[in-house]
């Protein structure tokens, strides 16, 4: 069974660009999820989607979005990219939502801008 | 505000000790908690889930406890070995929401 699928796993951006983010989840699970994780402040929700819809939005500036398909594969997309934005993004898959039974988290993107 | 703490922040133990992490949050009204660990640059690796109605699980040489009155979860390593170095993680689910709340992690080293 394939397990969380994140891509491409390194990004080198320059400040000013954008970048998209792609993470398929586990075959059958609907939510997922999307981290953001840096030395200071550790791990910081984003934000979760379930069947195309967004449930749930973390505290990010609207740079910030994402969007799922109907085969629930999500992509992340951070425009006007900044120093700041440097981070591992890992995308957590579940199966219903609110962790039922629990999340599966993909290997992350290390992005880094520069 | 909910918040999870995790103590100690970072210890360092020799092989075959057992080893006690904790977790603290401050809203009893969670839905489930998840154990992680991470290697350095990797993703997180799901050890133990424990549902709110739930007092333990076990895997192997671990055990996790959870106690919702005070706000306390427990993960016990048994005979640590030097494959068990990482970062570890305490993660919970509240009931009206959707999201994973982490401790700042537990960064755990065992010499051989």
């Amino acid at each position: 069974k394939a397990g969380v699928t994140q891509t491409p796993r390194y990004l080198i951006k320059t400040r000013g660009q954008q970048v998209t983010l792609s993470c398929s989840p586990i075959s059958g699970h609907r939510s997922v999820s999307w981290y953001q994780q840096t030395p200071g402040q550790g791990l910081q929700f984003l934000f979760e989607y379930f069947s195309e819809t967004q449930r749930n939005k973390g505290n990010f500036p609207g740079r910030f979005s994402g969007r799922q398909f109907s085969n629930s594969r999500s992509e992340m997309n951070v425009s006007t990219l900044e120093l700041g934005d440097s981070a591992l993004y890992l995308c957590a898959s579940s199966l219903a939502g609110r962790g039922v039974r629990g999340y599966t988290f993909g290997s992350g993107t290390r992005l880094t801008v520069v | 505000k909910q918040e999870v703490t995790q103590i100690p922040a970072a210890l360092s133990v020799p092989e075959g000790e057992n080893l006690v992490l904790n977790c603290s949050f401050t809203d009893s009204a969670i839905y489930n908690l998840q154990w992680f660990r991470q290697d350095p640059g990797k993703g997180l690796t799901s050890l133990l889930l424990i549902q709110s109605s739930q007092r333990e699980q076990t895997s192997g040489r671990l055990n996790a406890s959870l106690d919702k009155s005070s706000g306390r979860s427990t993960l016990y390593i048994a005979a640590s070995q030097p494959g068990d170095s990482a970062t570890y993680l305490c993660a919970v689910i509240y009931n009206q929401g959707g999201k994973l709340i982490f401790g700042q992690g537990t960064e755990l080293s065992v010499k051989p």
